[in-house]
């Protein structure tokens, strides 16, 4: 299996503008998670379904994020509009539970000028 | 919930030196406990687990010790190398059942040689 591949590995944007990063699981997985990386915050879960379902996205910082997941291969997780304070490293990564070990994809670096 | 606090970097060694990274965890029950590393421009993976108390999880030459005594995972190995360089974080699910795995902050390591 190729592994968690996400798309784009970098954006750059303008303030105000829609970013769409896309992630396509591991082939059999039912569980994935997108993360946000900084160095200020470290790595933070913002929202993870389970069989293409929303489980817990208390983890959004705000209504201009939304995720969706519209079948078992795909995903992906929008910011719009965008803002400078958006800028990080996002991850998707997907597991099959019971067991909890998440594999990652290699992220996308979005900068926001 | 249940939570992990790990050491702060950065942590500088020279090769062939000793590694420790502290990880205390805070948690109901015994859940699994993971240690995932990052090496630069690289998504997070998985270097070891242990998921009972008293279990050694082990992989590339690292070890970790579930101590339920001392509520310790601590990181270890015995003679580092320059290709050790990345960010380690010690990790566990929130609470029982839980699917999804939160993060310590990450310890940053540099091999120096």
């Amino acid at each position: 299996d190729a592994g968690v591949i996400q798309s784009p590995r970098h954006e750059v944007t303008e303030m105000g503008q829609e970013v769409t990063l896309r992630c396509k699981p591991i082939s059999g997985h039912n569980s994935l998670f997108w993360y946000r990386q900084t160095m200020m915050r470290g790595l933070e879960l913002l929202i993870y379904f389970n069989n293409n379902v929303p489980i817990d996205d208390s983890g959004m910082p705000e209504d201009r994020f939304s995720a969706k997941m519209p079948n078992a291969s795909f995903s992906t997780l929008k910011i719009q509009p965008s803002e400078p304070r958006d800028s990080a490293v996002y991850f998707c990564a997907s597991s099959l539970p019971p067991n909890t070990e998440a594999f990652f994809g290699q992220g996308t670096r979005l900068t926001v000028v | 919930g249940n939570s992990v606090t790990q050491m702060e970097g950065p942590v500088t060694l020279s090769e062939e030196a000793f590694l420790t990274i502290n990880c205390t965890y805070t948690a109901t029950g015994y859940p699994s406990l993971f240690w995932y590393v990052q090496y630069p421009g690289e998504g997070l993976q998985l270097l070891l687990k242990a998921t009972k108390a008293d279990d050694k999880g082990s992989n590339k030459g690292f070890e970790a010790t579930y101590r339920k005594e001392t509520t310790s995972f601590h990181l270890e190995k015995g003679s580092v190398q320059v290709s050790d360089s990345a960010v380690y974080f010690c990790a566990l699910p929130p609470r029982g059942g839980s699917e999804k795995l939160v993060f310590g902050k990450g310890t940053k390591l540099t091999v120096n040689p």
